[in-house]
């Protein structure tokens, strides 16, 4: 079985501040994905940034990075430059398993922006 | 180009009642996903269809929950009977294929409230 942990329930970061978001996962197969999804309170989930295990390095998307430590099963998202439009859920996501290839997702992480 | 379309947003029904849930995925996709979100929680895939057969259902509660994919384009998710427990935001998406590095593309949901 896959596991995917968020162990920040909630986090907030200034306006144009830098902030990371932890993610930690579990899985038995070699190759896998993993993703970032946000979720805004209008509730449609939306792809921020993806990567491919196989790669050593890191996933960047304009102001969003990721931290991936394959060893430590461990992926990190690094927004810089935070805006008020960042503030959202953030799931993080495995993509692995035989067959189906079934995401799972983390419990998320509340990110709030302070002005 | 057209997102995943889901209908309706929002449904209240009773407990026993039956309701149904509809989703459209993005044109030329042959994968499509339904996924439970309970409040405070990351989605649980409940279903996955390859065009208009069934990938995994392993985590659908079939003794209530049905869900078909006609013609392998829409999709419709039925309850019957509705269990307070049901209460949730229910997900849908598409990918272009079931494989590890397709990103899915998500709905923007239907909340159901079982009172």
């Amino acid at each position: 079985a896959q596991t995917v942990t968020q162990s920040q329930p909630e986090m907030s970061v200034q306006e144009a501040e830098t902030v990371t978001l932890s993610c930690t996962y579990d899985t038995s197969e070699s190759d896998y994905y993993l993703f970032w999804y946000k979720q805004p309170p209008s509730r449609q989930m939306i792809l921020v940034i993806r990567q491919e295990a196989y790669k050593q390095q890191n996933a960047t998307e304009n102001r969003f990075s990721v931290n991936f430590q394959k060893a430590a099963k461990s992926f990190s998202l690094k927004i810089s430059d935070s805006q008020l439009g960042d503030a959202a859920m953030y799931f993080c996501a495995l993509y692995s398993g035989a067959g189906s290839y079934q995401l799972t997702f983390g419990k998320g992480t509340k990110l709030s922006v302070i002005p | 180009e057209a997102g995943v379309a889901q209908s309706p947003r929002y449904k209240i029904i009773e407990k026993r009642q039956s309701v149904a849930f509809w989703c459209n995925p993005i044109s030329g996709h042959a994968t499509l996903y339904w996924y439970q979100q309970i409040l405070g929680q990351g989605p649980k895939l409940l279903i996955q269809f390859q065009n208009n057969g069934v990938v995994d259902d392993s985590q659908l509660p079939k003794d209530r929950f049905s869900a078909e994919r006609l013609k392998g384009v829409d999709s419709t998710l039925k309850i019957q009977p509705a269990k307070l427990e049901d209460s949730a935001v229910y997900l849908c998406a598409s990918s272009l294929m079931v494989m590890k590095q397709e990103t899915q593309y998500f709905g923007p949901g239907t909340r159901l409230l079982v009172l």
